[in-house]
């Protein structure tokens, strides 16, 4: 079993919609979470993280994390056509490389 | 600017050739990190580096190689043992190894 998983979509959404991208993850030792954003034949760019339960607001993205049920969600208010691109979610185990989700891929339809 | 420089940004090569893609940060990172990426597979990490002279086969290191001579350089060679090479590969580097990635622009490699 992956220790992340993500639904790879492909999501579509009208833009202004609400936005919501979802991971799972079964290691209990993950304490942070990190979501990246790829476009299309360009590298993962970090978009935002957060340490603990709770949320975090970045303008239009909020992370939330859920330890009790191990569920990582990235919201994205007021969609626009920009944000049409691959979401990767991450956490890291210990002193090891980070563990990737294989990413939601997000369309934005103007 | 500081980040990670990956270069060629595509390349083609013929079946049976080696082909070293390189990778160089000017982060200060202490680790560096070899991906790669296949439509519907998400990011395979291929080899990792934490520190200079030092390196750790990832998930899917057969048929690759690196080396880590230098702090700023984590070059990949795909051989010829590699059975499937053509897709896009990352390479990324952070402070720690579990510290937030940076990653290049990717190479796109395609074997004909």
């Amino acid at each position: 079993q992956k220790e992340v998983e993500q639904d790879p979509g492909p999501l579509s959404v009208p833009e202004g919609a609400i936005v919501s991208l979802n991971c799972t993850y079964s290691n209990s030792a993950f304490q942070y979470f990190m979501w990246y954003r790829q476009y299309s034949r360009k590298g993962p760019e970090l978009l935002m993280y957060t340490y603990s339960s709770g949320n975090k607001e970045d303008g239009r993205f909020t992370a939330q994390v859920d330890k009790s049920s191990k569920y990582i969600s990235l919201f994205i208010r007021d969609s626009q056509p920009s944000d049409s691109a691959t979401y990767l979610c991450a956490s890291p185990s210990g002193n090891t490389p980070l563990v990737f989700g294989k990413g939601t891929r997000l369309s934005v339809i103007a | 600017d500081g980040g990670i420089t990956q270069s060629p940004k595509y390349l083609f090569r013929k079946e049976g050739q080696n082909v070293t893609l390189s990778c160089e940060q000017n982060l200060n990172h202490d680790a560096m990190y070899w991906y790669r990426q296949d439509p519907g597979q998400g990011l395979r990490l291929i080899y990792y580096s934490q520190i200079v002279n030092d390196f750790q086969k990832g998930d899917i290191a057969e048929g690759y190689s690196v080396s880590r001579e230098k702090k700023e350089s984590f070059p990949l060679t795909v051989t010829s043992a590699q059975k499937n090479p053509t897709a896009f590969y990352l390479c990324a580097s952070s402070k720690g190894a579990g510290a937030e990635a940076f990653f290049g622009q990717g190479t796109r490699l395609t074997v004909v």
